[in-house]
């Protein structure tokens, strides 16, 4: 079964310091990571895709099989981050893609 | 342009009532889904359809009919309206290969009264 866990349901953090948003998945096959953001009131956008290994708005995120976890980090935290961040899993071609609950980043001035 | 748009924006209406929220796409993709963001902004799977054909249908009420005329618009539709139905409804396509993203819709907030 595919499972994404997002521990933290809200993360404050102070402008300039860094930001780790946890994600650990449960999934039997070839995970496919994603980290999605929605601002307020604003349609959920793609952020990262673990397969494209980049770096979009400072932020980053490396898929670790043995701990089974796509952590998302930003080493200087700007107050435009303040978001709802989800982590997805995805994998097989006919498995679909589930969200985990989701986190609050909330950057401190 | 707006590659997936959905409509209405808002859409207030009382219990019982029957509405229907609708959906396109212009990216070409093969496939589109309907997840639902309540109020805890839990987002979660209701139906995903691929050229036309149902392939995912998630535990979700009866009361809520997926209609896919082609594959570049689905929509839905919801009878016999109840309070729990109240959320945002985000529509979404992608192309049905390993690891393509989805691209959302902007979301439909439903309330019920």
């Amino acid at each position: 079964a595919q499972r994404v866990t997002q521990p933290e349901k809200l993360l404050s953090v102070f402008k300039g310091a860094p930001v780790e948003l946890k994600c650990n998945y449960s999934y039997s096959g070839s995970p496919e990571l994603f980290w999605y953001v929605q601002y307020s009131r604003q349609r959920l956008q793609l952020l990262l895709r673990h397969i494209s290994r980049e770096s979009i708005k400072g932020f980053t995120a490396d898929l670790n099989k043995g701990e089974t976890s796509f952590h998302l980090k930003k080493p200087f935290a700007q107050e435009e981050d303040s978001a709802m961040y989800y982590c997805a899993l995805g994998g097989n071609r006919d498995d679909k893609i589930i969200f985990g609950k989701g986190t609050r980043l909330h950057i401190l001035p | 342009d707006t590659a997936v748009s959905q409509t209405p924006k808002y859409l207030v209406t009382q219990m019982g009532n029957d509405k229907s929220i609708k959906c396109e796409q212009n990216l070409g993709h093969d496939t589109m889904y309907w997840y639902k963001q309540d109020s805890k902004k839990f987002l979660k799977i209701m139906f995903s359809y691929n050229n036309k054909e149902l392939i995912i249908n998630e535990t979700v009420p009866n009361r809520f009919s997926p209609k896919s005329p082609d594959k570049a618009h689905l929509n839905l539709h919801i009878n016999s309206l109840e309070l729990g139905d109240s959320a945002v409804y985000f529509c979404a396509s992608s192309q049905r290969d390993r690891g393509q993203p989805l691209h959302f819709g902007n979301g439909t907030r439903l309330t019920v009264t």
